[in-house]
């Protein structure tokens, strides 16, 4: 029973290259969401979907990211043309198709994207 | 406000001893509250969670105590171990899949 996949678990990218995040979730889980943590904080909503849909990325900043989940693979967080500022470690979560809330989420062991 | 703060920053506690997190929060609307641990290296990982319907939940060595009145919350972990040295995270939701995460209390358990 595996629980939410995340690859890689480092990324190393210079600046103004384009980083890709890749989020497999729990068996069963239709719902994914992805979370941002800089050091010694706590992680800050970016974006959630369900397949093929984004239900809500206000999270994400304007420029440069995009996110999916198609309806077979992965969920991917594109970060495009990288500043050192987007070093972090990215969280993706999941949870069942439970209804509008409130249903525990389940974390990834995060990639951690480091931009020379 | 949708922030939720935490205390302590950092945590050193004697083996034994008790551990004491506390969250506080504005927005009446956040009716589930999960706890999470994080290892270094790790995702973090629920521990325990209340809603605002009861005022204690303990499992374990774990308890979260709960004042809707006061809008605040905490984290007891009794007896506790140098296995439970860890960053300690609580979290708010309010019927929705948006968790606001507080901003984290590293524990250190002294053997």
């Amino acid at each position: 029973n595996a629980g939410v996949m995340q690859n890689p678990r480092h990324l190393v990218r210079r600046r103004g290259q384009e980083a890709r995040l890749r989020c497999s979730p729990m068996k069963g889980h239709s719902h994914v969401y992805w979370y941002r943590q800089l050091p010694e904080e706590g992680l800050k909503f970016m974006v959630y979907l369900q397949k093929e849909n984004i239900i809500d990325e206000s999270g994400m900043p304007k420029e440069r990211f995009s996110a999916e989940f198609p309806k077979e693979g992965p969920s991917i967080l594109r970060i495009q043309q990288v500043v050192r500022g987007d070093s972090a470690a990215y969280f993706c979560a999941s949870s069942p198709p439970t209804g509008q809330g409130n249903s525990p989420l389940h974390f990834g062991n995060g990639t951690r994207l480091t931009v020379t | 406000q949708q922030q939720v703060k935490q205390s302590p920053q950092s945590l050193i506690v004697q083996k034994g001893g008790i551990s004491i997190i506390n969250c506080a929060y504005e927005n009446t609307a956040f009716d589930y509250f999960p706890w999470y641990q994080q290892f270094p290296g790790k995702g973090p990982a629920l521990l325990i969670a209340i809603r605002p319907d009861v005022s204690e939940k303990k499992e374990g060595r774990f308890t979260i105590s709960f004042n809707k009145s006061a809008k605040q919350f905490s984290l007891h972990i009794m007896d506790s171990q140098p296995g439970d040295s860890a960053t300690y995270f609580c979290a708010a939701s309010g019927g929705t899949y948006k968790y606001i995460f507080g901003t984290g209390t590293r524990l250190k358990v002294l053997a």
